[in-house]
């Protein structure tokens, strides 16, 4: 397996811009989860998803931020429009779970996210 | 709501040494613990997972322990090498909710 797999790499975009992350989970995992990550706030969890659905959004900045999971491979993280102060990594990471434990808990390599 | 705080958030020690992270957390109604690497400009990889009814995982020259009743775990590394170096970082988990520590940067000196 290719783990988990988050495109694109790098994002340069101007204030203003929609700005669309993606992000493909390790197969037969069950749950995807988003998270940012800057010097000043660390890593924070802005929404996971369990099956497809979408189970806490409480930790989405604002508005702007939205997230979708089609379907049990794909999974999108859409800013608009976007602000400087949305610079960041976007970590996605992929688990299943067994008893109340996770199994297999992976991250992708990030997108990190510059906007002018 | 949860709180994670690592002490400290960094620390450099010379290549050999044996050395401790410490991550202490608010809330001890938790399902699982687990000690992160994150080396530059990479993702997070994950190095122990201490189910809450367990006391301590081993893997190689690593050891973490859990002690729900005092919020504290600790990442013990034995025999530091140079490639130790990354940040670490501890993560609670209560319900499929990851809450994350600010993490320990780690530089081992040859």
């Amino acid at each position: 397996d290719a783990g988990v797999i988050q495109s694109p790499r790098h994002e340069v975009t101007e204030m203003g811009q929609e700005v669309t992350l993606r992000c493909k989970p390790i197969s037969g995992h069950n749950s995807l989860f988003w998270y940012r990550q800057t010097m000043m706030r660390g890593l924070e969890l802005l929404i996971y998803f369990n099956n497809n659905v979408p189970i806490d959004d409480s930790g989405m900045p604002e508005d702007r931020f939205s997230a979708k999971m089609p379907n049990a491979s794909f999974s999108t993280l859409k800013i608009q429009p976007s602000e400087p102060r949305d610079s960041a990594v976007y970590f996605c990471a992929s688990s299943s779970w067994d008893s109340l434990v996770l199994i297999g808990y992976t991250f992708g390599s990030g997108t990190r996210l510059t906007v002018v | 709501k949860q709180e994670v705080t690592q002490i400290p958030a960094a620390l450099s020690v010379p290549e050999g040494e044996n050395l401790v992270l410490n991550c202490s957390f608010t809330d001890s109604a938790i399902y699982n613990l687990q000690w992160f690497r994150q080396d530059p400009g990479k993702g997070l990889t994950s190095l122990l997972l201490i189910q809450s009814s367990q006391r301590e995982q081993t893997s190689g020259r690593l050891n973490a322990s859990l002690d729900k009743s005092s919020g504290r775990s600790t990442l013990y590394i034995a025999a530091s090498q140079p490639g130790d170096s990354a940040t670490y970082l501890c993560a609670m988990d209560a319900g499929n909710m990851h809450t994350f520590g600010g993490g320990t940067r780690l530089m081992v000196k040859p």
